[in-house]
């Protein structure tokens, strides 16, 4: 079946704008992950979705972060008030089960670029 | 939290050799270990996983080890390729946590 799918995949804007970003994961997994991957940087946690479950939003850098899940399916992740350090790729996983030591997926990810 | 340390950063074998990674983890609650191969450009690759219960774990040319007692655990990638280089990232979860902590990743060049 088709894998985790993320858009845009690359997203160029301004400081100070609003971005929001996309991640469809794989058919019938119930957990969906968002990391952060900086120039040469191993992965970063952002935020966690486990069914109908609180998020884990512990890894947010800041209040400018935040996610949602609609229907337990696609995820977005809007950034507001872009600032240079956010650039980045964006990376979305999502894995069967309850998510606890399951293999995680990963998509494409976004790469976002702050000017 | 966890904290996951990778070495080497980089590292460099001829076709043919092999090369070993290593990873050590801070938390000994963790008990999941996957290991990820990224090309330049493309998504992270699940190439092999193990789980606490398990020492070793062999899949083709490739082979985790895992101590527990010492906190770490070795990618070994024998008979290498060219098409093997890229970066690798190992990881950890487990106990509370579900979510992975990397490390920082090694990038392979294996030379034709």
């Amino acid at each position: 079946g088709a894998g985790v799918s993320q858009s845009p995949s690359n997203k160029v804007t301004e400081k100070g704008k609003d971005v929001e970003l996309r991640c469809d994961p794989i058919s019938g997994h119930t957990a969906l992950y968002w990391y952060r991957q900086s120039l040469g940087q191993g992965l970063e946690f952002l935020i966690y979705f486990q069914g109908n479950s609180a998020p884990d939003k512990s890894g947010l850098p800041s209040d400018r972060f935040s996610a949602e899940r609609t229907g337990g399916s696609v995820s977005t992740l809007t950034i507001q008030r872009t600032q240079q350090e956010d650039s980045a790729v964006y990376l979305c996983a999502s894995s069967p089960d309850r998510g606890r030591n399951q293999p995680q997926h990963f998509g494409d990810g976004t790469r976002l670029s702050i000017l | 939290g966890e904290n996951v340390e990778q070495h080497p950063s980089t590292l460099s074998v001829q076709e043919g050799d092999s090369a070993v990674i290593k990873c050590t983890y801070s938390d000994s609650a963790s008990n999941y270990f996957p290991w990820y191969k990224q090309e330049l450009g493309k998504r992270p690759q699940l190439i092999i996983d193990i789980r606490s219960n398990v020492g070793e774990k062999k899949d083709q040319r490739i082979a985790v080890t895992l101590n527990k007692t010492a906190k770490h655990f070795s990618l070994h990638i024998t008979e290498t390729q060219p098409e093997d280089s890229a970066v690798y990232f190992c990881a950890a979860s487990g106990g509370s946590n579900y979510k992975l902590t990397f490390g920082k990743g090694t990038l392979l060049t294996v030379n034709p």
